[in-house]
């Protein structure tokens, strides 16, 4: 089955410094989502990319899918003391199932 | 406003006790989702809702079972629950495949 892998499990950063988490898919997705999780919370949607290459901008965060939409990473330019929490990808297949979620990467940031 | 609403929010059972959670939502999605998540792990799919076709996963233990007896509602029964099914259970809906929406989850506590 389709396996979504995220890499690195843990990062911690100075507040300030960059930080980009990566997500690889075993098989060709149709797209991927970006979640984020704070502590003791719920994963909340941050964002959808569909196409080939494409690239979205929200705020310090910027979302590229890969061009042979395999893989996908997210980059927070910096780092806040808000931007602490678990960043979770998901991938949807091409058949339209459900998503596969990555195993998150969680984002600790020194003040 | 809340949109997925989960209740209660802290469970405490007895090992081997049934207990069922539950999930509302004001959204009329077709798909809702049980995810299992335990510390500083991914959430893990236990099964969907898709309208009103179950979908289990493979390896979703038997001991869990749900229920969806309308669109808005759907229900998390642990028939004999042990200590390793200390979690929290997170539920989710969406439109199709698409955004997936996550209510703010129940802690279980199993004694």
């Amino acid at each position: 089955g389709q396996q979504v892998m995220q890499i690195p499990q843990y990062q911690h950063v100075q507040e300030g410094e960059d930080f980009t988490t990566y997500c690889n898919s075993s098989t060709t997705l149709s797209n991927i989502q970006w979640y984020k999780q704070r502590p003791g919370g719920h994963p909340v949607f941050l964002i959808q990319l569909v196409k080939s290459g494409e690239v979205k901008k929200q705020k310090r965060l910027t979302f590229q899918f890969g061009e042979a939409k395999k893989n996908s990473s997210l980059h927070i330019t910096a780092t806040q003391t808000t931007d602490v929490g678990t960043y979770f990808c998901a991938g949807g297949n091409n058949a339209g199932n459900m998503l596969t979620f990555g195993g998150g990467t969680r984002l600790m940031v020194k003040p | 406003d809340a949109m997925v609403i989960q209740n209660p929010r802290y469970q405490v059972t007895q090992f081997g006790k049934p207990v069922t959670l539950s999930c509302s939502q004001t959204l009329n999605h077709n798909v809702m989702y049980w995810y299992q998540q335990k510390s500083s792990q991914a959430p893990k799919l236990l099964f969907h809702y898709y309208d009103k076709d179950f979908n289990n996963e493979a390896d979703t233990p038997d001991n869990f079972q749900s229920r969806r007896p309308n669109t808005s509602f759907c229900f998390l029964d642990i028939r004999s629950p042990g200590l390793g099914d200390a979690a929290m259970y997170l539920c989710a809906t969406s439109a199709r495949w698409n955004i997936q929406y996550f209510g703010a989850g129940t802690r279980l506590s199993v004694l």
